[in-house]
């Protein structure tokens, strides 16, 4: 079946200017998550959602960045007024709590990321 | 705050031989995952343990769980060239919440 999608793969923005990473989940996980990896580092927790609860937003580095997901699928990480420090690979996953939708989660399940360069 | 510390960050070893990665982490969890990143590549899952004592392989990786020592280990046994990549373990912590922390990956080169 299908894994987790992202777009663009690639982006390339000048410093100022606002960008819109998206991600399509696999259908059916509850639960999306978004992550910052920069070039050698490990993976920067940056929003977490689940279902229909508010989403934990404790990762997110500055106000500039903002997350939405829509009907419980889509997500968009919205990154306003983009500093150079902000190029990274954007990692989005997504995973599921099993057949009875209970239980501890299941293991993520990454998409390939949107790599951004700021200018 | 949960911590999650990975011994060794980088590791450099022969073909055939055996090592462990180890991942400490600083709170009481219920769930630990390991992942592989190839360079220029995602995450993938490679094992998810549940319970204290868990062991789970694959070929030649092997990794278990010791939730009262909170320490899990990577074994790597008789190494081959294709299983150079990073290896990530994650944390995670109270049954209803999702999210993990990860530690900071451990990049394996096997050289022949």
């Amino acid at each position: 079946g299908a894994g987790v999608s992202q777009s663009p793969s690639n982006k390339v923005t000048e410093k100022g200017k606002d960008v819109e990473l998206r991600c399509d989940p696999i259908s059916g996980h509850t639960a999306l998550y978004w992550y910052r990896q920069s070039l050698g580092q490990g993976l920067e927790f940056l929003i977490y959602f689940q279902g229909n609860s508010a989403p934990d937003k404790s990762g997110l580095p500055s106000d500039r960045f903002s997350a939405e997901r829509t009907g419980g699928s889509v997500s968009t990480l919205t990154i306003q007024r983009t500093q150079q420090e902000d190029s990274a690979v954007y990692l989005c996953a997504s995973s599921s709590r099993g057949s009875s939708g209970r239980g501890p989660p299941r293991e993520q399940f990454f998409g390939p990321g949107t790599r951004l360069t700021v200018l | 705050e949960l911590k999650v510390e990975q011994n060794p960050l980088f590791l450099s070893m022969q073909e055939g031989k055996n090592y462990t990665i180890y991942c400490n982490y600083s709170t009481t969890s219920d769930r630990l995952y390991w992942y592989r990143q190839d360079p220029g590549k995602s995450l993938e899952s490679l094992f998810v343990l549940l319970s204290n004592g868990a062991v789970k392989q694959e070929g030649r990786l092997m990794a278990s769980l010791d939730t009262k020592a909170r320490l899990s280990t990577l074994h790597i046994t008789a190494a081959v060239h294709d299983l150079s990549a990073t290896y990530f373990c994650a944390v995670g912590i109270n049954t209803n919440a999702g999210k993990s922390t990860f530690g900071d990956g451990t990049t394996l080169t096997v050289k022949p």
